[in-house]
């Protein structure tokens, strides 16, 4: 099976610009997740979406972040204006909610994330 | 609030001995308890979780977890390190309520010499 597909790879793009990254997640996972990884803040919750709605944007750093899933199959975050301390590694994961108490325990599945350098 | 710490940033064990890389945590009641590992240029990959039941966890490539309540820890372990054990390993906690929010640690690089 296809794992969680992210998209770039790695970007490279001069401060002031619009950022897009985008993430497919697995079929029939209803949990998606964003993050962000530096070495001094570690691994951070940006977002996260059930059925396609944002749960928690609690962690997304400013407003010049936005996130949208517009459907089951895709997501994307976006930056704009982009600077250069949003320099990082972004990840999206997913997960399968599931029914009742069953849900919560399962493990979420990460893409190997974009690599974000702002000049 | 929700907590988890790795005390280690690093734990360097030559190959074919005992490895142990250490978790606590500071959630309300009995949360869910994950260990995941990250390899160079790769998302983080799942090991293993605890869930209820028996302390002692087993996972993905040979590693294992015990759960101990009165201590709020959850160490990894492995009998026998290989090299390519190698990576950053990560401790996540989620309670089972409240929604999917999920707590990771800060990670710890282990190091296994040939």
């Amino acid at each position: 099976d296809a794992g969680v597909i992210q998209s770039p790879r790695h970007e490279v793009t001069e401060m002031g610009q619009e950022v897009t990254l985008r993430c497919k997640p697995i079929s029939g996972h209803d949990y998606l997740f964003w993050y962000r990884q530096t070495m001094m803040r570690g691994l951070e919750l940006l977002i996260y979406f059930n059925n396609n709605v944002p749960i928690d944007d609690s962690g997304m750093p400013e407003d010049r972040f936005s996130a949208k899933m517009p459907n089951a199959s895709f997501s994307t975050l976006k930056i704009q204006p982009s600077e250069p301390r949003d320099s990082a590694v972004y990840f999206c994961a997913s997960s399968f909610g599931g029914q009742g108490t069953s849900g919560g325990n399962q493990p979420q599945h990460f893409g190997d994330g974009t690599r974000l350098s702002i000049l | 609030a929700q907590s988890v710490a790795q005390p280690e940033d690093q734990v360097n064990v030559a190959e074919g001995n005992p490895l142990t890389v250490k978790c606590t945590y500071s959630v309300s009641g009995n949360p869910y308890l994950f260990w995941y590992v990250q390899y160079p240029n790769r998302g983080l990959q799942f090991l293993l979780k605890y869930i209820t039941g028996d302390n002692l966890v087993k996972g993905s490539y040979g590693f294992e977890a015990e759960f101990n309540k009165s201590q709020t820890s959850f160490h990894l372990k492995k009998p026998s390190a290989l090299v390519s054990d190698s990576a950053l390993y990560f401790c996540a906690v989620r309670d089972r309520v409240g929604g999917f929010k999920t707590i990771f640690g800060a990670g710890t690089r282990l190091f296994v010499k040939a």
